[in-house]
């Protein structure tokens, strides 16, 4: 078990530039999660899948973000038109079905800096 | 919505002694509470999750206390040495079908040998 797997790690865009970011959930797992971490905000949830089915983008900018699950063995976060704010550690996670009770298993996160 | 407050920012103690983190939460429905452990280039990884029913729990080196009464968390480490350096982070859901780990803004402990 590889855990949940982030790539890239590391990504540098410029300006205004476009940035997509992967994730490979845990096999098996139906929940797919996105978080965002700056050193100013913290951990804050971005949006949530289950079943590949999008289930809440609260959490998201209504601008320029979208994240789209378009099978069980990975999703993507798309960033349009990148910020210099929107620098920060994008997290994914997924657990084995979204409930509460049950383990969400992080991934390593993909650095994003935007110049 | 619910709000957590976690302190304190940084923690430095000695190798033996004990380290508290404590996190103070605004919603009563708040049902599952969970500490996380961060190290350097690594993945979030879960230490405990304690259920509102439940008010003390050990692990391995470290007690989670929970007072509803009070909305307090907190992580007692016992003993710290200098493998528990790292960013820990508390984080609560509400029960009822939300999702969403509401988390603090964590702690940055540091122990020294």
């Amino acid at each position: 078990n590889a855990g949940v797997i982030q790539t890239p790690r590391h990504k540098v865009t410029g300006k205004g530039q476009e940035a997509t970011l992967w994730c490979e959930p845990i096999s098996g797992h139906s929940a797919v999660f996105w978080y965002r971490q700056t050193i100013v905000q913290g951990l804050e949830f971005l949006t949530y899948f289950r079943n590949q089915a999008p289930i809440d983008d609260s959490g998201m900018p209504k601008e320029r973000f979208s994240a789209q699950m378009p099978n069980q063995s990975h999703s993507t976060l798309k960033i349009q038109s990148t910020q210099p704010q929107d620098s920060a550690v994008y997290l994914c996670a997924s657990s084995l079905d979204g409930t509460t009770n049950t383990e969400v298993f992080f991934g390593k996160g993909t650095r994003l800096t935007v110049v | 919505g619910e709000q957590v407050e976690q302190r304190p920012p940084h923690l430095s103690v000695r190798e033996g002694d004990s380290a508290v983190i404590t996190c103070t939460y605004t919603d009563p429905n708040s049902y599952y509470f969970f500490w996380y452990k961060q190290e350097p280039g690594a993945s979030l990884q879960l230490l405990m999750k304690v259920f509102s029913s439940t008010e003390i729990n050990e692990g391995q080196g470290f007690t989670v206390l929970l007072n509803k009464k009070d909305k307090r968390l907190s992580l007692n480490l016992t003993a710290a040495h200098p493998g528990d350096s790292a960013a820990y982070f508390c984080a609560v859901s509400v029960s009822s079908g939300s999702w969403q780990l509401i988390f603090g803004s964590g702690t940055q402990l540091t122990v020294m040998p």
